[in-house]
């Protein structure tokens, strides 16, 4: 059975102070790990996806990372306007086609 | 942009009642997907369609069923509503085959509250 765990369950930075939110998977080969943001009371947003190990993908003050048990989110300097929720899910190879989420990251960045 | 519009951000109903959830994306996507989101509990799938007139069981498929009679729009119904489906419901579609591996777009979610 595919498993996502997330951890910390909340993070609370200063504006400025950089941190990494984990993201450990098991999963019967992977065909792509997503980071999606969930603001309170909508949808959650894609970020990122990553397909294969060692795999880097930047947007802003945001990188993501992928080794073949985990993913980490790093957060460079970020602005009170980052708090949200921070979700990763892993899809495997077909025919299982769903994701499967984690329980996300509650990030407060405090001004 | 990928659009995906959920028909009522906020929905109040009573026990018993049938209530309709509608969803609808203009990105020419195959598959739809409805989940929950509660607290403790993370996102969980109820249904999903690969086609339309086609639907697969999720996770969490009692209680609940699915309509797809256009490719752009699915339907969660709720046959008989009960107190334990107040929730976050949310919408999300995606491409299949050689780009299912593309990520799968979210509504902004109906909150419902069954009373």
């Amino acid at each position: 059975e595919d498993q996502v765990t997330q951890s910390p369950e909340a993070l609370r930075l200063q504006e400025g102070e950089s941190s990494s939110l984990n993201c450990s998977y098991t999963v019967s080969g992977l065909r792509g790990l997503f980071w999606y943001r969930q603001d309170p009371g909508k949808g959650p947003e894609f970020l990122f996806t990553l397909y294969s190990a060692g795999e880097e993908k930047e947007k802003e003050r945001l990188k993501a990372t992928l080794t073949k048990k985990e993913s980490f989110l790093h957060i460079t300097a970020p602005k009170p306007e980052d708090s949200a929720t921070y979700l990763c899910a892993v899809q495997a190879n077909p025919p299982r086609n769903m994701l499967t989420f984690g329980g996300g990251t509650r990030l407060m960045v405090k001004p | 942009d990928v659009k995906v519009t959920q028909s009522s951000r906020y929905l109040v109903k009573r026990t018993g009642e049938k209530v309709f959830l509608e969803c609808v994306q203009d990105m020419d996507h195959e598959n739809m997907f409805w989940y929950r989101q509660d607290p403790g509990l993370g996102l969980r799938l109820i249904y999903f369609s690969y086609d339309v007139k086609m639907k697969e069981k999720g996770d969490i498929p009692e209680g609940y069923s699915v309509s797809r009679e256009k490719k752009e729009r699915f339907s969660l119904i709720l046959e008989s509503a009960s107190t334990n489906q107040t929730s976050m419901y949310l919408c999300a579609s995606s491409f299949s085959g050689t780009y299912s591996n593309q990520p799968q777009h979210f509504g902004d979610g109906t909150r419902l509250s069954i009373l």
